[in-house]
């Protein structure tokens, strides 16, 4: 299972980080993502961190305002996000790759979402 | 923003089959699987097909998977109501060392 937390309204320039809780697996042994949905858009691949090693890799869109990583130790991913804007704005979804050997291949376990809302 | 295209919107009578395409490139569907999401109104996408072919347990067998090149196909056979839902292709990019995915297809069920 895995539980987003975190999103809420922020203004513009400001910096948010969510937290996505794992249970049930092995945390420490899985890639984890990060996917966004603007409002009534599609999916949008933001950040992810690969198994035990922990290499992170960032979509260009968001790449020098976000940046992900993991705590093994309490079973939590994080998206730290600074320099908000507007089209920001969006359901953060956390997600899990199917095997541990995978990185970036398959999601079969996804959080309900945060909505993170960038207004002034 | 996204590399991989797919149709707006497909749709069918019940009982039918219908396919939704999913066109990439070389650093993208073309290099390697193809995964599949199915994602109903409210709720977070669930895995599909994985792997270009293979469906996780659960997943009915009315749903399957092909890649040719640099362009990918989702088959719904049997069509039925509970299968109107949006669905995304997907795939990793090693252009960009990230995930793509599809611009997103609605399947209405008439």
């Amino acid at each position: 299972q895995l539980l987003e937390s975190g999103g809420g309204l922020i203004h513009p320039g400001g910096s948010l980080r969510l937290s996505c809780v794992a249970s049930g697996f092995r945390f420490r042994s899985f890639a984890m993502s990060w996917v966004r949905q603007a409002p009534g858009k599609g999916l949008e691949w933001v950040a992810g961190l690969s198994g035990n090693v922990g290499s992170t890799y960032i979509a260009e869109s968001v790449k020098g305002r976000f940046s992900v990583s993991r705590d093994p130790f309490r079973d939590t991913l994080y998206l730290q996000m600074d320099s908000l804007r507007v089209d920001d704005t969006a359901i953060y979804f956390c997600a899990k790759d199917l095997e541990p050997t995978d990185l970036l291949e398959s999601f079969d376990l996804w959080g309900p979402g945060t909505l993170v809302t960038v207004s002034s | 923003q996204s590399v991989l295209t797919q149709p707006p919107s497909v749709s069918g009578a019940p009982g039918q089959r219908v396919t939704i395409s999913c066109s990439g490139g070389r650093s993208n569907i073309g290099s390697g699987s193809v995964t599949w999401y199915q994602q109903l109104p409210g709720a977070a996408p669930k895995l599909l097909i994985f792997n270009t072919y293979q469906r996780p347990s659960g997943v009915p067998d009315r749903f399957s998977g092909s890649k040719s090149g640099t362009s990918a196909s989702l088959a719904i056979s049997g069509l039925q109501s509970e299968d109107e839902a949006d669905f995304y292709c997907a795939a990793r990019d090693d252009s960009v060392s990230g995930y793509v995915f599809g611009t997103g297809t609605r399947v209405t069920v008439l």
